[in-house]
């Protein structure tokens, strides 16, 4: 089974600094991987995602994720927050192989504040 | 930009009603699911549907449970007898082929249900 750890419910940064998502990933075949966002009363938007080809994902708005095998991990990075990015976001993991498994499995959610 | 609209936007039901979630996927997507999040908790997968079949459906897909895509443009998703455990925001998602290594499923922005 396929399982994704989001560490932190809840991450406060000021406007301009550097924002890191954690996420971790347990699946017992190599995954993809995803990141959305949720802005209020709005539906998942993709961030970016992982799909086997380069490790290091660059997304939309600035944000960025490197997979990193070793340490099973898919943090989100952004190097300077902007106001407009206080939003819930989500990795979500599914299966590479084929078949009818294309359900995502999401983590928790991590709430980003950004503060003036 | 096409996206997968939900209707309504909120549902209120008493405790044993029957409620439908509608939800209107992306015209030339192939692949249909719900999924639902419960206040605090994980976006769980419900059920995929393709070519007018179930293709996969999780533990919480019982018999209560029923989906279906009446035409050309709608996927519902009936819940019989509804309980209070089933408040939550309830999210309809479609994609163009999962197979794909460009795979995405796009989000509506969800049906938030309230059972009393």
């Amino acid at each position: 089974a396929q399982s994704v750890t989001q560490l932190g419910s809840h991450v406060s940064v000021s406007e301009g600094a550097l924002v890191l998502l954690r996420c971790n990933y347990s699946s017992s075949v190599p995954p993809y991987l995803f990141w959305y966002v949720q802005y209020p009363n709005q539906g998942l938007q993709l961030l970016l995602k992982y799909t086997s080809a380069a490790t290091l994902v660059k997304g939309i708005n600035g944000f960025e994720a490197e997979f990193k095998k070793s340490e099973t991990s898919f943090h989100l990075t952004k190097p300077s927050a902007h106001m407009s990015d206080a939003a819930e976001y989500f990795c979500a993991v599914r299966k590479n192989s084929g078949g009818s498994n294309y359900k995502l499995t999401f983590g928790k959610g991590t709430l980003l504040t950004v503060n003036p | 930009e096409p996206e997968v609209t939900q209707t309504p936007s909120h549902q209120v039901t008493q405790m044993g009603q029957e409620v439908i979630l509608r939800c209107v996927p992306i015209s030339n997507h192939l692949y249909f699911y719900w999924y639902r999040q419960i206040l605090g908790q994980k976006v769980e997968f419900l059920v995929s549907f393709y070519n007018n079949e179930i293709s996969e459906k999780s533990e919480i897909f019982d018999d209560q449970f029923s989906v279906e895509r009446p035409d050309g443009s709608n996927f519902t998703l009936k819940i019989r007898s509804t309980k209070l455990e089933d408040s939550a925001m309830y999210f309809c998602a479609s994609s163009l082929n999962p197979g794909q290594i460009t795979y995405e499923q796009y989000f509506g922005p969800g049906t938030r249900l309230t059972v009393t």
